[in-house]
């Protein structure tokens, strides 16, 4: 069966620090990988997908990058954090074939101080 | 544009109340999702609709592909259901992108 794992759950990271958080897909080949963000009081905004390796489309200008080095592994980064940048971050895939479900990641909360 | 507008943005019902919260979508949209986001923030996909409807235990969702309107109803609401319900839409063409209604907080009282 297809699992999503998102890790860390949660990150207290001081303004200016480097951010990586990882996201990695089992059980499936070639899905479509997204990154999503909820701020405080706000609904979910896609950030980044991916539609392969190597592959990144980005949706918002932002102070944050995507990654895609292997198949199932999606990495989103930022070289500098900034206060803005704080939130609820989900990874989700689905299936590479026209409207599937879409399975999300458990999440990570991160606020930066 | 692609749009997904969710009504309402608050619940609150008694324990056994029927329950429905209505979502509506815009041009460019083929499919939905209703999700469903507990406390901790983790979501659940509880339907992908096309058409038609779909029906999980007490959960049922339904779809208006001619008037661009789904709702999720919920039979028989007990206070485990408190979550919030989001309505997501599937964007045309490719990537599959969802977007996001802004989420109904249901809260169901004892």
């Amino acid at each position: 069966s297809q699992t999503i794992h998102q890790w860390p759950a949660t990150l207290v990271q001081p303004v200016g620090s480097p951010l990586s958080l990882e996201c990695t897909v089992e059980g499936t080949s070639n899905p479509n990988l997204y990154w999503y963000r909820q701020a405080a009081g706000r609904g979910l905004q896609l950030l980044f997908y991916s539609v392969g390796i190597g592959q990144i489309s980005s949706e918002v200008p932002q102070n944050l990058s995507a990654s895609r080095p292997q198949d199932r592994q999606f990495i989103l980064s930022s070289k500098k954090l900034l206060l803005s940048d704080s939130g609820f971050y989900l990874c989700a895939w689905s299936a590479n074939r026209g409207p599937t479900e879409a399975f999300f990641g458990q999440g990570t909360r991160l606020t930066v101080v | 544009k692609n749009e997904v507008e969710q009504s309402p943005q608050n619940l609150t019902a008694q324990e056994g109340e029927f329950i429905t919260i209505n979502c509506s979508y815009s041009v460019g949209i083929s499919a939905l999702h209703w999700l469903q986001q507990h406390p901790g923030g983790g979501i659940v996909s509880l339907f992908m609709l096309s058409s038609g409807k779909k029906k999980h235990g007490r959960l049922i969702a339904t779809i208006n592909i001619q008037e661009k309107h789904s709702s999720l109803h919920i039979t028989a609401s007990h206070p485990r259901d408190s979550a919030v319900y989001i309505c997501a839409g599937i964007t045309q063409g490719g990537s599959e992108k969802l977007v996001f209604g802004k989420g109904t907080k249901l809260t169901v009282n004892p």
